[in-house]
């Protein structure tokens, strides 16, 4: 099993151009979710998905969209980037949702850079 | 506001020896508490959690606390090795919210 992988792991964009950032899991996981990491602050949660077929605005949603494109695949949309959006993202999956006993398995992560 | 703090931000010890490290929280209510070890360039991984009746939990030689009246959570490190270099994050559920600490930066020396 792969677990979680995410794509790609690096990207530089320039200030108003879009990309996608994919994730995928292999542990027939329902929840999945949507990570930025950003030095000296804790992992902030930008969007989940409870099941297949919802999606939920986490803590900073603002200038992300997300797409659940079935149970295994879960993308993060950024459509016209900027340099707030500098940050390492992670895409993660559980069993249940966030409050629950159930841990989360994360990816590796994607470093993206917006100048 | 449910927060999470670490203590410290960072910390270097010598190879062999012990550390520990803490964590404050106001999540309310809680639910159950997680440690993970993230290493650099890599995403987090679970070492323990802890729920509201436990106050001691390992994991080889790693052990959790967790004083659920003070809000307060301690990850001890025994006999440190290089490969424990790390960040070490504290995670604190409630119903339907999570919460990240910002974490500790180990660096374990030779």
């Amino acid at each position: 099993n792969a677990g979680v992988t995410q794509t790609p792991k690096f990207q530089v964009l320039k200030t108003g151009q879009s990309m996608t950032l994919q994730c995928a899991q292999d542990m027939n996981h329902n929840s999945m979710y949507w990570y930025r990491q950003d030095p000296g602050m804790g992992l902030r949660l930008i969007y989940y998905s409870a099941s297949e077929g919802t999606t939920d605005k986490g803590e900073v949603p603002n200038g992300y969209n997300v797409s659940r494109l079935n149970k295994r695949e879960f993308s993060l949309r950024l459509e016209s980037a900027a340099p707030s959006q500098t940050s390492v993202y992670f895409c993660a999956s559980s069993d249940h949702d966030a409050g629950s006993y159930n841990e989360q398995f994360f990816g590796p992560g994607t470093r993206l850079t917006v100048l | 506001k449910n927060q999470v703090e670490q203590s410290p931000q960072s910390l270097i010890i010598l190879e062999g020896k012990n550390c520990t490290l803490q964590c404050n929280y106001t999540v309310s209510p809680f639910s159950n508490l997680r440690w993970y070890k993230q290493d650099t360039g890599r995403g987090p991984v679970s070492l323990t959690i802890m729920t509201f009746s436990e106050n001691t939990k390992s994991n080889g030689r790693y052990t959790a606390t967790l004083d659920a009246d003070t809000k307060q959570s301690s990850l001890h490190i025994t006999a440190s090795q290089l490969s424990d270099s790390a960040s070490y994050i504290c995670v604190v559920s409630a119903y339907n919210d999570m919460r990240f600490g910002a974490g500790t930066r180990l660096t374990v020396k030779p």
